[in-house]
């Protein structure tokens, strides 16, 4: 059962292009969850998702960002117009029955670079 | 905001030694789960403990949770070189509209050999 996949594992954008992070959960987890980490910080939520649905991006811009989980394929999250500040790690996880009963498991993460 | 915290920020210990770790929170939980981050890399699910539970053991990791203290240790038994890592805590919370879970700031652990 191989883990939760995220790709690319680098990516280099230039300030004003778009960066699409892909995410493919460990099979047979529903729920999936975006997180974005700042060097020598924590993990911040920024969304939740279910198969087509958005259950909660509370974490997430209002503006230039945007996840999806579509019925078929990976999770994607979009990040518009990018900005030297949205370099960082983002990872994400996935779990069976969402967080409140089972465990979260990790991808390596995506470490985006904004030039 | 933040829901963990742990403490202390940064460890030092001797190869053999134990470390403890200490997480806090805010809000009540269904449950509390550990994870281990190599520089650079992701994060590796280590245990979790549920509410009821009080503690549970994987390997030479123990984790306690005292549900009334709101705070949970995380004891690394014998320590190794390899188990330099930052460890973090994360609660399942209802913040806003769902159940996700929440991160405190991590402890860095460093292992001499």
């Amino acid at each position: 059962n191989a883990g939760v996949m995220q790709n690319p594992r680098h990516l280099v954008r230039r300030r004003g292009q778009e960066a699409r992070l892909r995410c493919s959960p460990m099979k047979g987890h529903s729920h999936v969850y975006w997180y974005r980490q700042l060097p020598e910080e924590g993990l911040k939520f920024m969304v939740y998702l279910q198969k087509e649905n958005i259950i909660d991006e509370s974490g997430m811009p209002k503006e230039r960002f945007s996840a999806e989980f579509p019925k078929e394929g990976p999770s994607i999250l979009r990040i518009q117009q990018v900005v030297r500040g949205d370099s960082a790690a983002y990872f994400c996880a996935s779990s069976r029955d969402g967080v409140v009963n089972t465990e979260a498991f990790f991808g390596q993460g995506t470490r985006l670079t904004v030039v | 905001s933040q829901q963990g915290e742990e403490d202390p920020q940064a460890l030092s210990i001797q190869e053999g030694e134990n470390a403890t770790m200490n997480c806090s929170y805010k809000t009540s939980i269904n449950n509390l789960q550990w994870y281990r981050q190599n520089s650079g890399r992701g994060l590796v699910h280590l245990i979790l403990i549920r509410s009821n539970e009080r503690e549970k053991h994987s390997g030479r990791l123990r984790v306690t949770l005292d549900t009334s203290k709101k705070s949970s240790s995380l004891l690394i038994t014998a320590s190794r070189a390899a188990d330099t890592a930052s460890y973090f805590c994360a609660t399942d919370s209802r913040m806003d509209s769902s159940y996700k879970l929440i991160f405190g700031s991590g402890t860095r652990l460093l292992v001499r050999p």
